[in-house]
């Protein structure tokens, strides 16, 4: 199986703040990675889809960049309503696998 | 607009199995995926499985072989789970999502990712 490592595992930062979030795969998956923001209570969300296009009706403060093996999230300016969990997702072949997560909470 | 809706909540003995649903609107039944994804109190996102609704073909994770079993109803255009032999340790919040990408003979399910998701059923394993 693809191993997917997300770092950090968690991480505090203040509105405004300009934030990355990696993602790490092995082997190579070309570009077959997907980025989703997962509140309590709620279904994740999809936030950015082969590696760096933006689904339509994120924020352009999202972005999604990388590939191969090294990808990253990044949330340019912080916004109260972004503080969740979130995910990268692996679908090279047909046996996906998800990050283990990285909690992003309040400063 | 594309719906997923699932069934409600569900309690069940270990040993026992569960079944869960997802219905389906919106769209072509049998052009696109359907996955399923589960989250465990306290842990991340873990992928379970995949149906091709149009033909019924399925693939699931490793660890869910033998123990999942994923079907469709195309004439109520309905996706469901089974998980059996439950243990303490399926309790979870368990997800269907769709891939927005119809399905294509070339490339089957690699490449796609989840949108939308239906909004999740609590599944409950206690004796």
């Amino acid at each position: 199986d693809i191993q997917m490592t997300q770092s950090p595992s968690s991480l505090s930062a203040s509105v405004g703040d300009r934030v990355t979030i990696t993602c790490r795969a092995s082997p190579s998956i070309s570009r077959y990675l997907n980025w989703y923001q997962h509140k309590p209570g709620k279904a994740p969300k999809l936030l950015i889809y082969a590696a760096s296009s933006l689904q339509s009706g994120v924020p352009s403060r999202f972005s999604g960049s990388g590939s191969g093996t090294d990808f990253t999230l990044t949330i340019s300016s912080l916004q109260p309503e972004d503080f969740a969990t979130y995910y990268c997702q692996q679908s090279y072949g047909t046996l996906y696998t998800f990050g283990q997560g990285t909690k992003l909470e309040i400063k | 607009q594309v719906q997923l809706v699932q069934s409600g909540a569900e309690v069940r003995k270990p040993g026992a199995s569960v079944r869960v649903s997802c219905k389906t609107s919106g769209y072509s039944f049998t052009s696109y995926y359907v996955h399923w994804v589960r989250q465990a109190p306290g842990q991340g996102l873990e992928w379970m499985g995949v149906i091709n609704p149009g033909d019924g073909g399925t693939t699931y994770a490793q660890k869910f072989r033998g123990s999942v079993t994923v079907t469709r109803d195309t004439s109520t255009s309905t996706v469901y789970m089974e998980l059996s032999s439950l243990r303490s340790e399926d309790t979870a919040v368990y997800y269907c999502a769709r891939d927005p990408r119809p399905y294509d003979f070339w490339s089957g399910s690699q490449g796609g990712w989840f949108d939308p998701w239906g909004q999740g059923t609590l599944v409950t394993v206690s004796s």
